[in-house]
């Protein structure tokens, strides 16, 4: 079963600009996540936000979480070429801790052109 | 310092073929999984293990086992290759707690399985 949607499927942006990926999810959650994967590549962690959280930053990363709207965007300041890659949303269900069982997302496909 | 090391990186199946699929970590991890990644379904929990000796199903079990003796190793094994089983293969690892809130799950580089 599918937890996290992100939208949109795809984007094309140009270097410099501002990326703006959402996330929508079902049920209640610990934490969220954000994962990038590079084409043939395995994931990697971008950042994580707890429930309690409302906002997070990581260098040019801006991650926001809304579990009134059950949602989370995940924000790409001054994009680069190097930002090209699919993005994933992923969360965790457990209540009071986590619960080992990462559910994903369909993935943004973000294409930065130089 | 290597993270998550998946091998075979490619693999060809016969139906009803068994294999094994290794996944090794070095950063002393408690938590290790297997997903697959299947085109248009992101990706789905196979199994899951939170320590040596402990292992739990995931979303999509149903063809695969697992094993945990060690804290390093955690393989995967198919049991009866079916067509429906061809996919990419990813090894996670992460820390429990506090480390898993901070760093989040270390991803291996996949093993690409088709099966034929």
């Amino acid at each position: 079963s599918q937890q996290g949607e992100e939208d949109p499927q795809a984007l094309s942006i140009q270097e410099g600009e501002n990326a703006t990926m959402n996330c929508s999810y079902k049920t209640s959650i610990n934490n969220l996540q954000w994962y990038r994967q590079n084409s043939g590549r395995g994931l990697v962690h971008l950042i994580l936000i707890r429930s309690n959280e409302r906002e997070k930053h990581s260098g040019r990363l801006r991650v926001t979480l809304d579990t009134s709207k059950k949602s989370s965007s995940l924000l790409i300041t001054a994009s680069r070429a190097a930002d090209t890659a699919s993005y994933f949303c992923a969360t965790d269900a457990g209540s009071g801790g986590s619960n080992y069982k990462l559910t994903f997302g369909k993935g943004t496909l973000l294409t930065v052109n130089p | 310092n290597a993270g998550v090391t998946q091998t075979p990186k490619f693999q060809v199946l016969k139906t009803g073929q068994s294999m094994t699929l290794q996944c090794a970590q070095d950063m002393n991890h408690e938590y290790m999984s297997w997903y697959r990644q299947d085109p248009g379904m992101g990706l789905r929990l196979i199994h899951y293990s939170v320590g040596a000796g402990i292992t739990d199903q995931g979303e999509v079990p149903n063809g695969y086992n697992v094993s945990r003796s060690t804290t390093e190793d955690f393989p995967l094994r198919l049991l009866s290759a079916a067509p429906s089983q061809t996919s990419v293969y990813f090894c996670a690892s992460g820390g429990l707690g506090i480390r898993l809130s901070s760093y989040g799950y270390t991803f291996g580089s996949g093993t690409r399985l088709t099966v034929v």
